[in-house]
């Protein structure tokens, strides 16, 4: 049963770019959570979707973010005109049951 | 704000030694999870407790959540060099079952 996917692992923008970063969840998973780690700090939770449903985004900035889980694919997490304090790691969780979270490898994003 | 207070955040022993890792909180959570994460990489989810009082083994590591859903640890017998890495424990928010609180983490470093 693969885990959860997340891609690219390694991604470089220009200020001002958009990234996309994609997760798919591990199979028969429902629940996908986006997280955000700047080096050396803890993980800061961004959203929670369920299929084609934004349950709680909350800790996503209101401006240049935005996330989707479609119905068929992957989810994705879009940041519009980066700037360089997008820098960070990005992880995506998945879970069947909600407490029960199970972390990607994470997508490095790198502004200059 | 629930908090968890994860201690120590940093332990270096010889391998073969035994340690204990603990996660306090003056809050109850539904559940509580632990981690391990390397350089890098996302978490990888160790263990879910949710029942006050439960005991679960995983191999030489033996979790515990306090009969209270208020406190956790993780005990490693016989540490090996295998086991180093950051170990981050979580608690389900008791409001909201799939808001993690995250502990600081402990930087284990088991020297051979």
């Amino acid at each position: 049963n693969a885990g959860v996917m997340q891609n690219p692992r390694h991604l470089v923008r220009r200020r001002g770019q958009e990234a996309r970063l994609r997760c798919s969840p591990m199979k028969g998973h429902s629940h996908v959570y986006w997280y955000r780690q700047l080096p050396e700090e803890g993980l800061k939770f961004m959203v929670y979707l369920q299929k084609e449903n934004i349950i709680d985004e909350s800790g996503m900035p209101k401006e240049r973010f935005s996330a989707e889980f479609p119905k068929e694919g992957p989810s994705i997490l879009r940041i519009q005109q980066v700037v360089r304090g997008d820098s960070a790691a990005y992880f995506c969780a998945s879970s069947q049951v909600t407490y029960e979270q199970y972390f990607g490898p994470g997508t490095r994003l790198t502004v200059t | 704000t629930q908090l968890l207070e994860q201690s120590p955040q940093f332990l270096s022993i010889q391998e073969g030694e035994n340690l204990t890792v603990y996660c306090n909180s003056s809050s109850v959570f539904s559940s509580l999870q632990w981690y391990r994460q390397e350089p890098g990489e996302g978490p990888v989810l160790l263990v879910t407790v949710v029942t006050g009082g439960e005991v679960k083994k995983l191999k030489r590591l033996t979790f515990q959540f306090g009969d209270a859903r208020k406190d956790s640890s993780l005990h490693i017998t016989a540490a090996q060099p295998g086991d180093t890495g950051l170990y981050l424990c979580a608690g389900t928010d008791m409001d909201s079952n799939y808001q993690l609180i995250w502990g600081a983490g402990t930087k284990l470093i088991i020297k051979p």
